[in-house]
């Protein structure tokens, strides 16, 4: 499968408990996105990072989010003491370049729900 | 002020009628747009994409890009009820590092 995998699809957190949501793009992209969708609403721009680099974090909630992209395996979104507004659904994108012409691509996202 | 506009629907049309569907935007300085279908549970699929003024087809789609005016549309010929799907617009915009998303308009096509 040569698309942007997330996983899980699904995960069940109570509140206060950490959530990591992990993405591995499309074979020969380097750039990833985390967007973030709520129900009914369009999806809002989180993170954006390359390789070992975070580019643009301006979507991201300052406290308890973070996220990285080593070098080695996938991009973690990570969640610290999650609260039932992180209740959403988070998609990843990644493309091969940061070019304004480069489609970006996503995943199957991952449901989070807080209990 | 949002970035992108999109009516919000549903849309509901026959099947083998054209579906219009509209986004405005308000910042001059968006650079590319595109079109994602969204079915209920799964992810953004991309449909088209449109750089410069004018129309763009691709097969039963025709995008529609107005700079002047400030507006993006994407056309469904022959509409079919496997295109029953909420369809995002999305701006890219200059000096930016993420794509601004409408909040989507939910089309369905009535057998």
């Amino acid at each position: 499968n040569a698309g942007v995998m997330q996983n899980p699809r699904h995960l069940v957190r109570r509140r206060g408990q950490e959530a990591r949501l992990r993405c591995s793009p499309m074979k020969g992209h380097s750039h990833v996105y985390w967007y973030r969708q709520l129900p009914e609403e369009g999806l809002k721009f989180m993170v954006y990072l390359q390789k070992e680099n975070i580019i643009d974090e301006s979507g991201m909630p300052k406290e308890r989010f973070s996220a990285e992209f080593p070098k080695e395996g996938p991009s973690i979104l990570r969640i610290q003491q999650v609260v039932r507004g992180d209740s959403a659904a988070y998609f990843c994108a990644s493309s091969p370049s940061a070019n304004s012409n480069q489609p970006q691509h996503f995943g199957d996202g991952t449901r989070l729900s807080i209990l | 002020q949002k970035e992108v506009e999109q009516n919000s629907g549903p849309l509901s049309v026959p099947e083998g009628a054209i579906a219009s569907l509209n986004c405005t935007y308000s910042d001059r300085v968006s650079q590319s747009f595109f079109w994602y279908r969204q079915y209920s549970g799964k992810s953004p699929e991309l449909i088209m994409s449109i750089y410069s003024n004018g129309d763009k087809e691709d097969g039963r789609f025709t995008a529609q890009l107005n700079k002047a005016s400030q507006y993006v549309s994407l056309l469904i010929r022959d509409s079919q009820p496997s295109d029953s799907a909420t369809y995002l617009c999305a701006e890219y915009l200059r000096g930016a590092n993420n794509l601004f998303f409408g909040t989507g308009t939910r089309l369905t096509v009535i057998p």
